[in-house]
This record gives structure tokens, sequence and C-alpha cells, in this order.
């Protein structure tokens, strides 16, 4: 079956844009998160949804950082007002339940490159 | 916080060679232990996990034995392949009151590249 899907897989910007980044996890899928991955580091969380809820937004940066998932299924991260500092790649992950005794694994999708001039 | 440390890299190594890549973490509770890995132009997969002591998890010839003792969980393969190069990422999740919480803490990960 299909994959976490991400769009667009790359994306170049001007300082103080607005950028808006797709995530499509898999079908049937209940968990969405967000994770941010700088050069040579490794991915650090962001946020995460259960359904339609926003869970856990303790990793987003700042008040420019918001995501949304309204029906449940597709998420969309957005930064406003984009800095040079926000460059990275974005990657999101999806889970069949988080919450359970037993581990649900995450499966990433390939990724979203910013780069924000 | 919770964190991870992983080996400085990046790992070179000769095909048939034994590899280790070494991996610690800091964390209060009871967390699970993962290896990611990412091949050239693709995307994280796991490649084992460990979720109590003393658990070995196991992949495609990779182990790795969650050590609370030494707070570590050291990936081993007795002999890489070149299609072994690739980026390993080790990572911790927290366990809370018997249920998983399935935020990743992700190390800073390591390069590994095989030659024939």
């Amino acid at each position: 079956g299909a994959g976490v899907s991400q769009s667009p897989r790359y994306k170049v910007t001007k300082r103080g844009q607005d950028v808006a980044l797709r995530c499509d996890p898999i079908s049937g899928h209940v968990s969405l998160y967000w994770y941010r991955q700088a050069l040579g580091q490794g991915p650090e969380f962001l946020t995460y949804f259960n359904y339609e809820a926003q869970q856990d937004k303790s990793g987003l940066p700042n008040d420019r950082f918001s995501a949304e998932r309204p029906e449940g299924s597709i998420s969309t991260l957005t930064i406003q007002r984009t800095e040079q500092r926000d460059s990275a790649m974005y990657r999101c992950a999806s889970s069949r339940v988080t919450g359970r005794r037993d581990y649900n694994e995450q499966f990433f999708g390939p990724g979203t490159r910013l780069t924000v001039l | 916080g919770d964190s991870v440390t992983q080996m400085e890299g990046p790992v070179t190594l000769s095909e048939e060679a034994f590899l280790t890549i070494n991996c610690t973490y800091t964390a209060t509770g009871y967390p699970s232990l993962f290896w990611y890995v990412q091949y050239p132009g693709e995307g994280l997969q796991l490649l084992l996990k460990a979720t109590k002591a003393d658990d070995k998890g196991s992949n495609k010839g990779f182990e790795a034995t969650y050590r609370k003792e030494t707070t570590s969980f050291h990936l081993e393969k007795g002999s890489v392949q070149v299609s072994d190069s690739a980026v390993y990422f080790c990572a911790l999740t927290k366990n809370a009151g018997g249920t998983s919480y399935g935020k990743l803490t992700f190390g800073q990960g390591t390069i590994l590249t095989v030659h024939p």
C-alpha cells in the first residue's frame, strides 16, 4: 500500500514569506507526527495529533509555527514569516495509534527540504 | 530532559567487517529504544527495537541489547555489506503508566560507509 507522502519535496522561499507543508499519512493511521531535522542532526519532535486533536505541540519553536489536521487525515504544517534559521528537512510520520502498551511503529515520509533565502 | 548520544562518526568499514555503533541515553522512567536507518534518498525506517531491560532487538543481521545498568543500546552486525551503507539513528520513546507515548527522541545519527 501507499506510504506516507509529503509535498512539496523541495521548497525554496524568501525570508518573510509564509509556507505550508503537507503530509498525507498512511490510510487508517490515527497518529501523525511532525519532526524537523537540521543538517547532520537527528530529527527533533515538533508536534503530534491523534485523529484531528493536537495532543502535544511542545516542540514547536515559536508562534510562527502551527499545524492542523482538521479531518483527522491530511495535516499541514505552516510557518509564517519564515527566517533563514527555519531551513531544514521537515519530516512527517504516522502510526496506527499512540498511547497503548505496545509501541506502534512510526512510518516516515520522504520529507520536505525547506530552504529560506 | 531525555536525550540520546551516538558515537561520533562517520564510520568507514570494509565489506565483511564487524560493526559497532555506540548509543547511550538519558531518560527518566522506562523508555523503549530503537534503531532507525536512512538509506540514501529514502525516508527513515525502523530497523529494530527493544522495549524493556535486557531485551535484544534484531533484524537483517543487526542486533542491539537494552542495557539499563549502562543506559546503552549499541548496534552491532557481524559482517557488513556494501548495501548497509546508510545513516543510523538511535532513538527512544517514553513509557508512562504502562502506555507508550509515541514522541521519539533521536540521536544525531552515524553515517556508515562500507567499501567492497
